[in-house]
């Protein structure tokens, strides 16, 4: 059975960088048959895509346009998880910070997910 | 981005008795080359991730009891929930694996009237 924990802080000053990492157990960010997303939810828009990475014998990266210059997603395989970086945020990127995994497209485990407030 | 809508927004509907949530995209998420729709839903109870119900538009994942069903094909799809139960109250969404950026529904809230 795969486990995501989510870990990272739930406050973050507008302008600095927003950082969660996800762990994963019973997978491995190395997968090749699987994807490792950053989804986020708020009341203003919704469950929104944010980005991936995944293994297909390189690494491969891929971000929604809404966040695209900002948006960080790494792997990080001595630790078997991987991490989002937000740069710049603002108070409109407060939102509840999911990771999950994706197999053919498909979101089929989720961490606990991380409400982060963007606020000074 | 492909636009998925949702309707109704929210509806009510009594114990035992069937609701029926619709989701029509902007275009088509069948992919000919293996004639699979790249649609997916899922349930959301508060302060849960959202669960994975069905994929392939009408696959139901291990686990899911048998009166969700998913139907559809193409930019029309339907989420049938048969008998509704008292643990089946959340909002439910549909979501597209056709293209990047992988975009969901707005949500639809099911109650018990």
């Amino acid at each position: 059975q795969v486990h995501l924990q989510q870990s990272g802080p739930g406050l973050v000053k507008p302008s600095q960088t927003l950082s969660l990492t996800c762990a994963i157990s019973g997978d491995s960010v190395s997968s090749n048959n699987a994807a490792w997303i950053w989804i986020r939810q708020s009341p203003s828009r919704g469950l929104e895509w944010l980005g991936r990475t995944y293994y297909r014998s390189k690494w491969f990266y891929d971000y929604g346009v809404s966040v695209k210059s900002r948006i960080t997603v790494n792997p990080d395989t001595s630790r078997n998880q991987f991490s989002l970086q937000l740069t710049s945020v603002t108070p409109e990127d407060t939102a509840v910070y999911f990771c999950a995994r994706g197999k053919w497209g498909k979101f089929d485990f989720w961490g606990q997910g991380t409400l982060v407030t963007v606020s000074s | 981005d492909i636009v998925l809508t949702q309707s109704p927004d929210s509806l009510a509907v009594s114990l035992g008795e069937r609701a029926t949530i619709n989701c029509k995209s902007s275009q088509s998420v069948l992919l000919d080359s293996n004639s699979e729709n790249y649609l997916a839903w899922y349930q959301q109870k508060p302060g849960q991730p959202p669960k994975l119900l069905i994929s392939w538009a009408s696959t139901r994942e291990s686990g899911v009891p048998d009166r969700f069903s998913g139907s559809g094909s193409g930019t029309d799809f339907t989420l049938t929930i048969n008998t509704l139960h008292t643990e089946d109250v959340a909002v439910y969404y549909c979501q597209q694996s056709y293209s990047t950026p992988w975009t969901f529904g707005q949500g639809t809230k099911v109650e018990i009237k």
